[in-house]
């Protein structure tokens, strides 16, 4: 019954493998997001999708790509991973009219 | 662009007493969210309290209540009765109101540790 899933929860890979990670939320909610918070802790937006909808991104790299099939699902594909985006990346979801987010359980991705 | 500032990266607090952790932030709008959450180092990020800025009263849920003063930006969270499940990463976020797909923005967080 959990509302945000993200798969998988860790995930450990080496320098220029490219990698996804799965969201999906049970809840209904119009808005998905990527968040990354980094070694500090410091969260920080990347995308934000509204009804399949590319609303926000951030300063983002191009080698992070985020996909939306469907309302419930937002996956984000990372090509040629680099040391620095070594983080804890959190998919979360909101109702309208916008009040607070559901945060899946995070992905702790390490490249080596 | 709106900022959230925490302005005490750790704080320590025994067990049973109360703790006050502090926000400030800034932004031009007149209504919006602000939010508490809470990540145990699960890193689970969990709600704690919500409070509508056109709210004059102040938000509380259980031990937790916060301090919101409108005009000087600043939204403080107060934990009474501390327990050892409190300590955890506390963040401050805010959210604009009714724009479809717009983001919470998060403070830097506060590391509160409960002392036995």
């Amino acid at each position: 019954d959990t509302a945000v899933s993200q798969t998988p929860k860790y995930l450990v890979t080496q320098m220029g493998n490219d990698k996804s990670i799965k969201c999906e939320q049970n809840l209904g909610h119009d808005t998905m997001y990527w968040y990354k918070q980094d070694s500090k802790k410091f969260l920080k937006i990347m995308f934000s999708y509204n009804n399949k909808e590319l609303i926000i991104n951030e300063t983002v790299p191009n080698r992070f790509s985020p996909k939306s099939p469907d309302k419930a699902h937002l996956n984000l594909h990372i090509n040629s991973l680099e040391l620095g985006d070594s983080a804890v990346y959190f998919c979360a979801s909101s109702p309208p009219p916008g009040t607070e987010a559901f945060f899946g359980q995070g992905t702790r991705l390490t490249v080596v | 662009a709106q900022t959230v500032t925490q302005s005490q990266p750790e704080m320590s607090v025994q067990e049973a007493e109360t703790v006050t952790l502090s926000c400030t932030y800034d932004t031009s709008e007149s209504d919006y969210y602000l939010f508490w959450y809470k990540q145990p180092p699960s890193r689970q990020m969990i709600l704690v309290i919500r409070q509508e800025a056109y709210k004059q009263q102040n938000a509380t849920e259980n031990r937790f209540s916060v301090n919101f003063q409108k005009a000087a930006k600043s939204f403080s969270l107060k934990i009474s009765d501390s327990q050892l499940g409190d300590a955890a990463m506390y963040f401050c976020a805010y959210r604009r109101l009714n724009n479809a797909g717009n983001m919470l923005t998060f403070g830097g967080g506060t590391r509160l540790m409960v002392k036995p």
